[in-house]
């Protein structure tokens, strides 16, 4: 099982960006997945779940109405849209296959969002 | 929200020792506990699920114990590849957070 995460870079107060995250080695429509995120020194921030059919969809509210999670089962790949970035969403963000339980049993490698004034 | 909180911050132990990291839950999360292993630069990796149930592949001198609100993770028997950041995670409802991280070094 893999998941590759991609689509981090620099950007702009205020501006969006738009991260993916491709998995391979598993029958991906079976599985929730989710993000999470790591600023620079700091520890793990859970931050948007999607269920495998993508019917439920939950946020921490550090990000809801900002960001949007969402998934494309027929190209294996989750995505994470973000709008309205902050200088505290500087960060690695981690894709994650999320167990049943709403455990993360399988991590991506992280990509980094810079978030610039 | 339930708040995680890890102790100690950092811990230095020498090889061979026995490690002992808390994370303690603002209200009881039953056994919904989960820990992760972060190498330096890497992302997490799941070492214990259901607060005692080992991962695939995890070395058996790690183990979990705790129920409620207070919760261990023990190294038995402490090896250089164990340097690493540990962090507890609560899965009981959302939003599911986790604690603020320990830093195990080798003294």
């Amino acid at each position: 099982v893999q998941l590759v995460e991609s689509g981090g870079g620099l950007v702009q107060r205020g501006g969006s960006l738009r991260l993916s995250c491709a998995a391979s080695g598993l029958t991906f429509s079976s599985y929730s997945m989710s993000w999470v995120r790591q600023a620079p020194g700091k520890g793990l921030e859970w931050l948007s779940y999607i269920t495998g059919g993508s019917s439920t969809t939950y946020y921490a509210d550090s990000v809801k109405d900002r960001f949007t999670i969402y998934r494309d089962n027929t190209k294996n790949s989750l995505f994470l849209e973000m709008s309205s970035l902050r200088d505290e969403d500087t960060a690695v963000y981690y894709c994650a296959r999320t167990s049943n339980y709403a455990f993360f049993d399988v991590w991506g490698q992280g990509t980094v969002v810079t978030v610039s004034s | 929200d339930i708040q995680m909180t890890q102790s100690p911050s950092t811990l230095s132990a020498s090889v061979g020792d026995r490690v002992t990291i808390t994370c303690r839950a603002s209200q009881s999360i039953r056994n919904w506990l989960a820990w992760y292993q972060q190498k330096p630069g890497k992302a997490p990796n799941l070492l214990i699920y259901m607060a005692s149930n080992l991962a695939t592949g995890v070395p058996s001198r790690f183990s979990g114990s705790g129920s409620g609100t207070d919760f261990t993770l023990t190294i038995s028997s402490l090896q250089p590849d164990d340097v690493a950041t540990y962090h507890c995670q609560h899965y009981y409802s959302s939003p599911w957070t986790f604690g603020q991280g320990t830093k195990v070094e080798i003294k």
